[in-house]
């Protein structure tokens, strides 16, 4: 079975430039995560979708950044204009979402190998 | 205030050795989720271990166990016979009744390095 899939891996913009990630959760998962994690800290939520609806997004600094989950399957993140203080990693997590909700089966999140966004 | 509290930036263990990572919580709801997570330099979370607040039994998978003491809110992460793989950062991190629509909390971490 594949895992989450994030797309690009890494990558290097200018401040004020846009950027977006892509991210592919585990088939059947219902719910999906962005996260931002600054280095030597632990990861923050940004938005969490279940299904097709965000349903978390306190988080998520709305002036410059937006997601979507079309069609409840993949997301992008996106941030326009990017600053310097956006360098980070950007993590992509889904869930299955369903069942007891505090089951494991529920609960466990599934990670993928994140987006390094340096801005320069 | 913080919802998960990781209070050792960084840890040494030697090999073989056992080596408890601390964790306490805070929250207000009944049903909570709590988990650790390693992250090693390569960057991928894996996850390692899940409590659930209703569990009476402390949670073990292999060599990790979490010590749950409810009442302290405490979530301690005890690895066994350490290895020098598991030198990597660990989080701790809670989850919320999701139906009060409430996230997923991450701790700052704890840096673990296995001395051989």
């Amino acid at each position: 079975e594949a895992g989450v899939v994030q797309s690009p891996r890494y990558k290097i913009i200018e401040k004020k430039q846009p950027v977006a990630f892509w991210c592919n959760p585990i088939s059947g998962h219902n719910t999906l995560y962005w996260y931002l994690q600054n280095l030597g800290q632990g990861p923050e939520l940004l938005i969490r979708y279940e299904n097709e609806e965000a349903v978390d997004d306190s988080q998520l600094p709305k002036d410059r950044f937006s997601a979507e989950r079309l069609k409840g399957v993949d997301s992008t993140l996106k941030i326009q204009p990017a600053e310097l203080g956006d360098s980070a990693v950007y993590l992509c997590a889904s869930s299955l979402g369903r069942g007891s909700i505090l089951s494991l089966a529920y609960n466990e999140q599934f990670f993928g190998p994140g987006t390094r966004l340096t801005v320069l | 205030a913080q919802k998960i509290t990781q209070t050792q930036p960084g840890m040494f263990v030697q090999e073989k050795e056992a080596v408890t990572l601390d964790c306490t919580y805070d929250t207000s709801d009944p049903s909570y989720g709590l988990f650790w997570y390693k992250q090693p330099s390569s960057g991928e979370m894996i996850f390692l271990i899940y409590q659930g607040s209703y569990d009476q039994q402390n949670a073990t998978e292999g060599r990790y166990s979490l010590n749950f003491q409810k009442a302290r809110k405490s979530a301690n992460l005890v690895i066994s016979a350490s290895q020098l793989g598991d030198s990597a950062m660990y989080f701790c991190a809670m989850r919320e009744d999701p139906n009060t629509g409430n996230q997923f909390y991450f701790g700052t971490g704890t840096s673990l390095t296995v001395i051989p």
